[in-house]
């Protein structure tokens, strides 16, 4: 089955400033590749996706970006907010996995006003 | 606005018992979905199923047996409860095909 490691496991940063996870995935058929937000007492919610034909997309201040042939895609939050501080999830998706999502370990990031 | 359900938010129960957890979806999905969310072990798959009465085992189904009586509700069955189940238990549905899961706010239940 499908591989899926976050990068880093938690992450501080000052309100303002960005962040950036990465998710590295080890099937090279993956084909969707989506970013779950968890906040505090609520179940994960899907921020951003994108599809393997595409390199980025962006949605205000969150960003995601596709490396296919280093299997890897990143979020990227620019001025963050201390709304901002939830845990993070990459789930890649296989083909072969029906609607099957494949979940990385998450990453709590904490942004500090 | 699209919703999961899931019935307890909290719930002890004492090792040994059988317990349910119940979860509904309002949006006539056919897939539905429970995992296990453990500090450091991120998201893990329990069962899963596509359709009503039809399930399938995930990575971690020791344990646990689930229902699907109705589209509508997926229910997970724990049964004899040990203390190693503790655990925050999430429901999800999406559509065949589908991209997004819509995840309920979770079940916190802890075996004593």
């Amino acid at each position: 089955g499908e591989n899926v490691e976050q990068h880093p496991s938690t992450l501080s940063v000052q309100e303002g400033d960005s962040a950036v996870i990465k998710c590295t995935y080890s099937d090279s058929a993956s084909n969707y590749f989506p970013w779950y937000k968890q906040e505090l007492g609520k179940g994960p919610q899907l921020i951003i996706d994108i599809r393997s034909n595409v390199g980025e997309k962006k949605d205000q201040r969150i960003a995601v970006t596709l490396n296919k042939t280093a299997k890897h895609f990143s979020l990227h939050i620019t001025e963050t907010q201390p709304e901002d501080s939830a845990v993070y999830f990459c789930a890649p998706r296989h083909p072969n996995a029906g609607n099957m999502l494949t979940f990385g370990g998450g990453t709590r990031l904490m942004v500090k006003p | 606005d699209v919703k999961v359900t899931q019935s307890s938010r909290y719930l002890v129960k004492r090792t040994g018992e059988k317990v349910f957890l119940e979860c509904v979806q309002d949006m006539d999905h056919e897939n539905m979905f429970w995992y296990r969310q453990d500090p450091g072990l991120g998201l893990r798959l329990i069962y899963f199923s596509y359709d009503v009465k039809m399930k399938e085992k995930g990575d971690i189904p020791e344990g646990y047996s689930v229902s699907r009586e109705k589209k509508e509700r997926f229910s997970l069955i724990l049964e004899s409860a040990s203390t190693n189940q503790t655990s925050m238990y999430l429901c999800a549905s999406s559509w065949p095909g589908g991209d997004g899961y819509t995840f309920g706010s979770g079940t916190r239940l802890t075996v004593v």
